[in-house]
Order: C-alpha cells, then structure tokens, then sequence
C-alpha cells in the first residue's frame, strides 16, 4: 500500500480564497482524521471520520472550516474564506480502529498551506 | 480538566547518551497512551500504544513505561543516535473517542 496520501504537497493562496485539501486513506481502514499542526498550538485534531461518517467535529476551529468523506477512500478538507491565520500544516490519518490494542494510526506527508 | 503535559519542552543530548521524555496526564477515563516519533517536515509516526493494564512496551531503542495509577508515562530512548532527532508526542485517548494531545518535546542529538 502507498500509505495515506494527501494533495497538495504545498498551497500557497490570498486570504479570502476558498481552499481545498485531499486526502486518500490506507485501504480498509475504517477511521479517518484531519489535524492541524502550528508551531504556537502544536498539533490538534480537527475532526474524525468513522466509516465516512463524522464522529467528533469538536476541533474544527469555526464555520469556514469544513470536511466531507463521500467514500472510504476519499475526504476533503475546505476553508471558505481562508485567513493568514489558517497557516499551518494539515495532516490526515488513518486507523484499522480507535482504541484497540493493535491500532496504530497512520499519517500522510500533510500540506503546508500558507495563506497570505 | 483532561491535560497531557510534556517535559521538558526540549532537550539537547549527545549521540550515544540515554534520555527520558516525560508525559503527565489527566485524561479520565483513560483509554489508551500513544508516544510519536514526527521528524522536520513530516507526518507523525506511532512509536508505542499501551492501555491501563501495560507497565512498559518496547520498540527497538525506544522503551516506554506507563503508571495509571500516578497517570504518568515516559519514554527512554537508549544509546541515542542522530536520526532520534525529533518532536516526540503523547497521546491520550479518553474515553471511546477523545484524543487529548501534548505539545510534544524536541530532542536534539548532537554528535
């Protein structure tokens, strides 16, 4: 398997444009995540997915931000409008489960989004 | 409240040293406890997992203990090498569903 694989790799863009980030989970794997990472607020969970369907939205910071897995191999991450403080390093993830003994959560490379 | 610190913030060793990362919690109820390794520039990658029945779980160089009963946890890293340099994370699961998360430590090993 290639892992879970995010796009894009960078984004650069103006504040007020709308963005969007992908992610491609490992096959078979039943939990999704999307996190943020910042230097000042480290790293935080935004929302998780279980079998496509949203578990825990409680992290995502306001109404701009929105996340959507019409399929098991496929969500996204929206920011409409973006601000310069929505800088950061998103990443996605993946698990076989939650809190089982064996689960290991996998990450992707994330994308740096840097909105000026 | 349901916290997870790490100490210290960072730390500088030199290569071949032993180092102990520390992870305090007050998640309750617990689930599990989760140490990542995350080099610059990329994703986070699990090091351990252990649940409230586990006193320590070793990985290579990286050992990690837990007590539930202190809701304390670390991690040692053994005969430290270059490529240990890196954020190291704790994560604690709280309840069925709740990741609580700590700032991390950032291990610098000189040579």
């Amino acid at each position: 398997d290639a892992g879970v694989i995010q796009s894009p790799r960078h984004e650069v863009t103006e504040m007020g444009q709308e963005v969007t980030l992908r992610c491609k989970p490992i096959s078979g794997h039943d939990y999704l995540f999307w996190y943020r990472q910042t230097m000042m607020r480290g790293l935080e969970l935004l929302i998780y997915f279980n079998n496509n369907v949203p578990i825990d939205d409680s992290g995502m910071p306001e109404d701009r931000f929105s996340a959507k897995m019409p399929n098991a191999s496929f969500s996204t991450l929206k920011i409409q409008p973006s601000e310069p403080r929505d800088s950061a390093v998103y990443f996605c993830a993946s698990s076989l489960a939650l809190i089982a003994y064996q689960e290991t959560q996998y990450f992707g490379p994330g994308t740096r989004l840097l909105v000026l | 409240k349901n916290q997870v610190e790490q100490s210290p913030q960072s730390l500088i060793i030199l290569e071949g040293k032993n180092c102990t990362l520390q992870c305090n919690y007050t998640v309750s109820p617990f689930s599990n406890l989760r140490w990542y390794k995350q080099d610059t520039g990329r994703g986070p990658v699990s090091l351990t997992i252990m649940t409230f029945s586990e006193n320590t779980k070793s990985n290579g160089r990286y050992t990690a203990t837990l007590d539930a009963d202190t809701k304390q946890s670390s991690l040692h890293i053994t005969a430290s090498q270059l490529s240990d340099s890196a954020s190291y994370i704790c994560v604690v699961t709280r309840g069925y569903n709740k990741l609580i998360f700590g700032a991390g430590t950032r291990l610098a090993v000189h040579p």
